[in-house]
């Protein structure tokens, strides 16, 4: 049984730019939640996806974006970055099979210049 | 609203026990997780409570009570690898949106 899998692990980008992040969830899950945590911080909840559907959403302005695909992998997509969005993005697979605990990824350090 | 507190930082000595409180205030509630994370590392799950009492799972142990909104963890026999923050997150209704506080720091002196 493999884990949850998240790439890239550092990533530097220029305000205005776009970024892609991804993951791969534990097997047998089917939900993934994507995470912002700033330094210090709480993790803040994006959105989350249920079999390739969004299925809540957090705080985020519509230019935080995602996506799950058949397997179950996911995306978080960040358009027009701005220097507040540099932190640690944690993604989190769950499911039933596990009580709903959620198991996160090492996380993407995201840095905004 | 939403509202999870836990104190910023403790400090305790190798060997000894700590309890690290949380209170909450959420419009629902399905659950309690703690969670322990080393600095630049991703959180890793340590316990979950869903009814009130305690839970033990070796050197950790975590309590709730839902009428008071209260849980905490409690860590004995202290060891340097401890040092870590320790985050409390609830599970609202029935989708699987946590809520976090902001996570307590525990300093582990020898």
């Amino acid at each position: 049984e493999t884990g949850v899998t998240q790439s890239p692990t550092h990533l530097i980008k220029t305000r205005g730019q776009q970024v892609t992040l991804r993951c791969s969830s534990q097997s047998g899950h089917n939900t993934v939640s994507w995470y912002q945590q700033a330094l210090g911080q709480g993790p803040q909840f994006i959105f989350q996806y249920y079999r390739e559907e969004e299925n809540g959403r957090g705080n985020f302005p519509p230019r935080f974006s995602g996506l799950q695909f058949p397997n179950y992998s996911s995306e978080l997509n960040v358009n027009a970055l701005e220097l507040d969005d540099s932190a640690l993005y944690l993604c989190a697979s769950s499911g039933t099979s596990d009580g709903d605990t959620q198991y996160f990824g090492p996380g993407t350090r995201l840095t905004v210049l | 609203g939403q509202n999870i507190d836990q104190p910023t930082e403790m400090t305790a000595t190798e060997g000894a026990i700590v309890q690290i409180n949380c209170t909450y205030q959420t419009s629902g509630f399905n659950g309690l997780f703690w969670y322990q994370q080393h600095a630049g590392e991703a959180p890793t799950f340590l316990s979950y409570n869903v009814l009130d009492g305690l839970e033990e799972k070796g050197r950790f142990s975590s309590f709730l009570s839902r009428s008071k909104g209260y849980s905490y963890l409690l860590l004995k026999e202290l060891q340097m690898k401890d040092s870590a923050s320790y985050l409390c997150a609830v599970k609202k209704d029935s989708n699987y949106q946590l809520i976090w506080g902001a996570g307590t720091k525990l300093i582990i002196k020898p």
